[in-house]
């Protein structure tokens, strides 16, 4: 199975900042990689899929790129909401596989 | 709008069986593969398994293959998980996603229900 490895565990930034988000995969998924957002208690939502493109109604200020083994997720200048936890899932082979998550802290 | 609401879970013995269900609406639901996705307490998630729009195609994580069993309902617009032979390390909040045609991502999830697996 493919193994994502998602860095840092914990990001500690400030409303405004920028954030990038990294997602290791340990073999090529292509860009069949997708980007998901968790606040506590709730259910993921889709940020991106297929590495660049954002789902329906997510912000401009959410992006995506790589492709191969390496992506990242950015964050252009932090709003107060973005702060959860962010894993990112690979499609390009069965098992469908997450990452660990990424807990994005003020 | 589309809406997924899961139900069924609950608490259960090691080694027992119990049925999850989703019920969709908002979306034309056999034109869409599902899949369920669990996530235990303060860990990250955990694809479990996925079905084709069809129902034809069926696909499971290594640790519920045998065990677990999805199914859909197109007639009642539902999806079901029945777990059997449940362990401890089951448990956790099963959340019920819809998948984006053509593309296996979750672009729809429910709110999940909690499944217990203890004595």
């Amino acid at each position: 199975e493919i193994v994502l490895t998602q860095s840092p565990a914990t990001l500690s930034l400030s409303p405004g900042e920028r954030a990038t988000l990294s997602c290791r995969a340990s073999q090529s998924v292509g860009r069949y990689l997708a980007w998901y957002q968790q606040k506590p208690g709730q259910a993921p939502r889709l940020l991106i899929y297929d590495a660049s493109n954002r789902a329906t109604d997510i912000p401009a200020r959410f992006s995506g790129s790589g492709s191969g083994t390496d992506f990242t997720l950015t964050i252009s200048s932090l709003e107060p909401e973005d702060f959860a936890v962010y894993y990112c899932q690979q499609r390009s082979n069965w098992p469908i596989t997450f990452g660990q998550g990424t807990r994005l802290e003020i | 709008e589309v809406q997924l609401v899961e139900s069924g879970g609950g608490l259960v013995q090691p080694g027992g069986s119990l049925r999850i269900s989703c019920a969709a609406s908002g979306f034309t639901f056999s034109s869409h593969g599902m899949g369920w996705v669990r996530q235990a307490p303060g860990k990250g998630l955990e694809w479990v398994s996925a079905i084709s729009g069809s129902g034809d195609s069926t696909y499971y994580a290594d640790s519920v293959k045998g065990r677990f069993t999805i199914s859909r309902d197109i007639s009642k617009n539902t999806l079901y998980l029945q777990m059997n032979s449940l362990r401890a390390e089951d448990t956790a909040v099963y959340f019920c996603a819809k998948v984006m045609v053509g593309v296996w991502y979750f672009d729809n999830w429910g709110q999940g229900t909690l499944v217990t697996v203890s004595s």
